[in-house]
């Protein structure tokens, strides 16, 4: 079975630090891999795809990237932390093309202090 | 813009009725669409995946599409004090790369 894994699960970061955080998924190949933000009493916000490895397409300009080394592994980077970067981080997986559920990690609770 | 409205709630059920649950979307693409289920401070956990215009039916469980009208509801029945939890319903476009369209969610309180 599929299963996705998502750290740390809390995190409080000083403003202008670096930020990383990583997401792997296990027992599928080739996933289409995403990263959502949800500010407090808010919907879900799409920040970035991936649908292969160095793939990866932005939906939103902001202080934050996105990589994909391996095939199933996703990370989510800042160089310097703002306050607005505070919120829930969530990684999910879907299988291609895409036209399946996608499935979330556990989430990162991020505050910028 | 692409969007999924969902009203905000709270929707405050008594135990053991039927809580319904209402989605519009308007980017008329959407083909799939589906029903997450989110307590707080947790990650958002699928409980219905509807393709089809009608009916699908999952243990208490009810999704119903209407894409003519461009609305999807979800029909709690018998509601326990364990579903009061954030709905989000979401919609996929399917040539958006798999990517799911989010509506801001629905809360539902179950009152024993």
């Amino acid at each position: 079975s599929q299963t996705i894994h998502q750290w740390p699960a809390t995190l409080v970061q000083p403003v202008g630090s670096p930020l990383s955080l990583e997401c792997t998924v296990e027992g599928t190949s080739n996933p289409n891999l995403y990263w959502y933000r949800q500010a407090a009493g808010r919907g879900l916000q799409l920040l970035f795809y991936s649908v292969g490895i160095g793939q990866i397409s932005s939906e939103v300009p902001q202080n934050l990237s996105a990589s994909r080394p391996q095939d199933r592994q996703f990370i989510l980077s800042s160089k310097k932390l703002l306050l607005s970067d505070s919120g829930f981080y969530l990684c999910a997986w879907s299988s291609p093309p895409g036209r399946t559920e996608a499935f979330f990690g556990q989430g990162t609770r991020l505050t910028v202090v | 813009q692409k969007e999924v409205e969902q009203n905000s709630g709270p929707l405050s059920v008594p135990e053991g009725a039927i809580a319904s649950l209402n989605c519009t979307y308007s980017d008329r693409g959407s083909q799939s669409f589906f029903w997450y289920r989110q307590y707080s401070g947790k990650s958002p956990e699928l409980i219905m995946s509807i393709y089809s215009n009608g009916d699908k039916e999952d243990g208490r469980f009810t999704a119903q599409l209407n894409k003519a009208s461009q609305y999807v509801s979800l029909l709690i029945r018998d509601s326990q004090p364990s579903d009061s939890a954030t709905y989000l319903c979401a919609a996929r476009n399917v040539g958006s790369w798999g990517k799911l369209q989010f509506g801001a969610g629905t809360q539902v309180v179950v009152t024993p």
